[in-house]
């Protein structure tokens, strides 16, 4: 099973936003398996930000916000802060046999 | 206060194998399904492997199936991951992973600090 299709790296502002795409096939993100993003910073263990597609655990705030058409899933970042510089990965999974799949990370600079 | 703590890690030859642990707290370990995720040096993340909560079902991803052995003993509150005919590119930082309750089994909502495993002669 191949990785999933990030962008090296996306860049913004303070108080901007970013949208980071992830793309896979018919059988994971443009599947019903759901698609969830982690948070990364550098020297420490990922951090859930957004599961099911478009939902937050408690405690993520809502600048933080998912989407999916087809086979792309789609994190976007409003009011870009300083602290939510990290690299960023998308993950979902294929169901014929399992296996769960995760992008090569996005790496996201606060200018 | 949720935890989980990875073993020490270590070093191992080509061909070698190493067994890890994690030992999990302030939840009701047997409720939850867990998964093994590692990140080789400088590179993105790598799911190993998945279990069930009563460790019935197993799924392994291709690069270690046949050669790695994902265990949980729910009395213990620990997680297990057998490790053998290790290879060079089995080098990685190694986190273990709670599945969130009523999530998918992709949507991990405790991690680890991870534990490095060093594969070289």
């Amino acid at each position: 099973q191949s990785a999933l299709s990030q962008p090296p790296s996306v860049s913004g502002s303070p108080g901007q936003s970013v949208t980071i795409s992830c793309t896979g096939t018919s059988s994971d993100v443009g599947s019903d398996n759901g698609v969830s993003w982690y948070q990364q910073a550098p020297g420490t263990a990922p951090k859930l930000m957004i599961y099911e597609v478009g939902s937050r655990p408690s405690g993520v705030p809502d600048r933080f916000s998912g989407s999916k058409s087809g086979n792309t899933a789609s994190l976007t970042i409003s009011g870009l802060q300083a602290e939510d510089e990290a690299v960023y990965y998308c993950s979902s999974y294929t169901s014929n046999n399992i296996h769960i799949l995760f992008g090569g990370g996005t790496k996201l600079t606060v200018l | 206060e949720v935890h989980l703590v990875e073993s020490r890690g270590g070093l191992a030859q080509p061909g070698g194998s190493l067994r890890l642990s994690c030992a999990a707290s302030g939840f009701t370990f047997s409720d939850y399904e867990m998964n093994w995720v590692r990140q080789a040096p400088g590179k993105g993340l790598e799911w190993v492997s998945y279990i069930s909560g009563s460790g019935r079902n197993i799924f392994y991803a291709d690069s270690v199936k046949g050669r790695f052995t994902i265990s949980r003993d729910n009395a213990r509150n620990s997680l297990y991951l057998r490790m053998n005919s290790l290879r060079v590119d089995d080098t990685a930082v190694y986190y273990c992973a709670r599945v969130g309750l009523l999530y998918r089994l992709l949507d991990m909502d405790v991690w680890g600090k991870g534990t490095t495993v060093t594969v070289s002669s």
